[in-house]
């Protein structure tokens, strides 16, 4: 069973840029949650969606968007880019949503400068 | 905001001895706890998800513990071995739709000496 995969792996974006980053979930999964990785921060969630429709959100403005297809591919979304936005962003994938174990991609080094 | 703690922060254990380290979190509205392990330069995989208080789960030589009604779960891995080093994340989903999702503990960076 092939695993999470995410596209691209690093990106180096501007100030002020948007990026778009996607994650293609294990098959059969209907649960993809997004994750920010900072050092100082840790593993801090961003949101989940399940079947198309978003069902969880953390606390991260309105700059950090997503939206799932049909197919239960992911896509995460960030406009006005800032500095404090440069992460690893992971996603994730399960059969059913936070309450099940979650497999992981390899995720995508952003950098902003 | 929850508050997810564990301890230790790092730990250096020689090969072959046992471990253990500590995952804390506020008791109310629990729901599940997971646990991940995540080496460098790979993706976090996932141990154990453990539910019910006093929960028991073992995989090979890690095994983990759970009290809900303290807020506390061990995790244990029995005859340290180099390809454990590893960072150990602990996190929590809380009742009430899980609206926060899943909140991560800064994780026990585990480095097993020869």
């Amino acid at each position: 069973k092939a695993g999470v995969t995410q596209t691209p792996r690093y990106l180096i974006k501007t100030r002020g840029q948007q990026v778009t980053l996607s994650c293609s979930p294990i098959s059969g999964h209907r649960s993809v949650s997004w994750y920010q990785q900072t050092p100082g921060q840790g593993l801090q969630f961003l949101f989940e969606y399940f079947s198309e429709t978003q069902r969880n959100k953390g606390n991260f403005p309105g700059r950090f968007s997503g939206r799932q297809f049909s197919n239960s591919r992911s896509e995460m979304n960030v406009s006005t880019l800032e500095l404090g936005d440069s992460a690893l962003y992971l996603c994730a994938s399960s059969w059913g949503g936070s309450a099940y174990e979650q497999y992981f991609g390899p995720g995508t080094r952003l950098t902003v400068t | 905001i929850l508050n997810v703690e564990q301890s230790p922060q790092s730990l250096h254990v020689q090969e072959g001895d046992s471990t253990n380290f500590t995952c804390s979190f506020p008791s109310s509205n629990f729901y599940a706890l997971h646990w991940y392990r995540w080496e460098t330069a790979k993706s976090p995989e996932a141990l154990f998800v453990m539910t019910l208080n006093g929960d028991e789960k073992k995989k090979g030589r890690i095994s983990a513990t759970l009290n809900t009604k303290e807020g506390y779960s061990y995790l244990y891995i029995k005859g340290s071995q180099p390809e454990d080093s590893a960072t150990y994340l602990c996190a929590l989903m809380y009742s009430g739709g899980g609206a926060d999702g899943l909140t991560f503990g800064k994780g026990t960076h585990l480095i097993i000496q020869p």
